[in-house]
């Protein structure tokens, strides 16, 4: 089955630029979609098709997909964007193709 | 407001049944797809299971195929999860998700609370 490899934790001060890695083979092939996590909260879509934002989610989410990595990049980090971070793709190469997440990324704001 | 509300949820022994459901509003819910992913106690998210906007095509991952039946009643805005012959690993936080987009690579936009399943004798 599809793996998806993502760092446990990143930390950033507030202000800075973080950037957080989703590795999965020729995951350049694959739609990326990013969820934002908050502690006893759903998840919530801040990235969809590698670099898409929806509505209300700040410019300062963006996204992109390359190769065998995508990344979720967050400009001028803030307090409030400390939260889990889950990449997601579907799988229809394996001989039981569906959905997959990555093991999820904290984001530590300093 | 578009909205998704789980209920169902609670303890069950090992062995036991359970059925969720999630309740759809503010949207048509019969044309989208949905799907039930869940995430156990300090872990990650794991996919569940897949039903079409019909209830025609259905899917099950592996963990949870031949236990676990996902329906919907687009009368009712309603998705179902009934599980069965659950395990000590079942137990999580089980979401109701809208896939949106389409097209076997959507995305899933609106998110439930989430229910607490707890499996325990």
């Amino acid at each position: 089955s599809y793996v998806l490899t993502q760092p446990p934790s990143v930390s950033v001060a507030p202000g800075k630029t973080a950037r957080i890695t989703c590795g999965g083979n020729n995951i350049g092939s694959k739609s990326v979609h990013w969820y934002q996590q908050k502690p006893g909260q759903a998840p919530v879509l801040v990235i969809y098709y590698d670099s898409d934002r929806p509505s209300g989610i700040p410019e300062r989410f963006s996204g992109s997909n390359s190769g065998n990595t995508a990344t979720l990049t967050i400009s001028r980090v803030e307090a409030g964007d400390e939260a889990d971070y889950y990449c997601q793709v579907w799988d229809s190469s394996s001989d039981h193709p569906g959905v997959v997440f990555g093991g999820g990324t904290k984001l530590t704001v300093l | 407001e578009v909205q998704l509300v789980e209920s169902g949820g609670g303890l069950v022994q090992p062995g036991g049944s359970l059925r969720l459901s999630c309740a759809a509003s503010g949207f048509t819910f019969s044309s989208y797809a949905m799907h039930w992913v869940r995430q156990a106690p300090g872990k990650g998210l794991e996919y569940v299971s897949a039903i079409s906007s019909n209830g025609g095509s259905t899917y099950y991952a592996n963990s949870v195929k031949g236990r676990f039946t996902i329906s919907r009643d687009n009368s009712k805005n309603t998705l179902y999860l009934q599980m069965g012959s659950l395990r000590a690993e079942d137990m999580a936080v089980y979401y109701c998700a809208r896939e949106v987009y389409g097209g076997n690579d959507g995305a899933f936009d609106i998110w439930g609370q989430g229910t607490m399943v707890t499996v325990s004798s």
